[in-house]
């Protein structure tokens, strides 16, 4: 079973379409929790950091359930550009840890918003 | 450019042959880490640094894969003996760990050494 698992996709909407991503997690000593996109040939990018609490950035809101080792993003009024892969992250690095640095990929969301 | 930079971006190499990927992390970053992607999967943890020092390894750096960061700055990933398997897309990374800071920090990602063994 991998560590971080997501859908592929990919996931084909209409601009302006409300679209949500799910990821679950195995590891329940994991500390941090974040979405990261990247498009085509591209590294990266931080996206979004994820909070038990909920949190939002313009059209984008993440949620984490610890309890059910669960995270998702949705995104609002999908645009254009919003096409790109979205990737799922959970690293265990903890308050004081000098290791257990690496972050944990999910495969990747394909998003393809389309006009 | 202020990112994290990588040099070569692209690199063709015979099976066999040794190569070195070299990594300039954002200024001022004390971490540094290295990735490995492949097509259709999420990046994969290699190992990372704190300044200077290797602070974990994943298992996925066999022996023939050797980093070294040496005066906590740049850092080099080198493959000896490259096998078809090692192609894919090197990624680093880097971060500031902030002193009172708890939690993991951001990491900012480099745009990659694409490897093709041929």
């Amino acid at each position: 079973r991998k560590e971080v698992e997501q859908d592929p996709g990919p996931f084909n909407v209409p601009e302006g379409a409300t679209v949500a991503f799910n990821c679950t997690y195995s590891n329940s000593a994991s500390q941090s929790f974040f979405w990261y996109r990247q498009d085509c040939r591209k590294e990266p990018k931080l996206l979004m950091s994820v909070y038990s609490s909920g949190n939002e950035d313009g059209r984008f809101t993440a949620q984490l359930n610890r309890a059910s080792q669960y995270i998702s993003l949705l995104i609002r009024d999908s645009k254009l550009s919003d096409s790109a892969t979205y990737l799922c992250v959970v690293n265990m690095a903890g308050w004081g840890d000098t290791g257990r640095r690496a972050l944990t990929f999910g495969s990747g969301t394909r998003l393809q918003v389309q006009p | 450019d202020t990112g994290v930079s990588q040099d070569p971006r692209h690199k063709i190499t015979k099976r066999g042959q040794n190569v070195t990927f070299r990594c300039d992390p954002i200024s001022e970053h004390n971490r540094l880490y290295w990735y490995r992607q492949t097509l259709g999967q999420g990046p994969e943890f290699l190992t990372y640094f704190q300044n200077e020092a290797q602070l974990e390894k994943s298992r996925l750096l066999s022996d023939r894969f050797s980093a070294e960061r040496p005066k906590g700055s740049f850092s080099t990933l080198e493959i000896q003996r490259t096998e078809q398997g090692d192609s894919a897309m090197y990624l680093c990374a880097s971060s500031l760990a902030e002193r009172l800071a708890g939690g993991s920090d951001t990491q900012y990602f480099g745009p990659g050494t694409r490897l093709t063994v041929l």
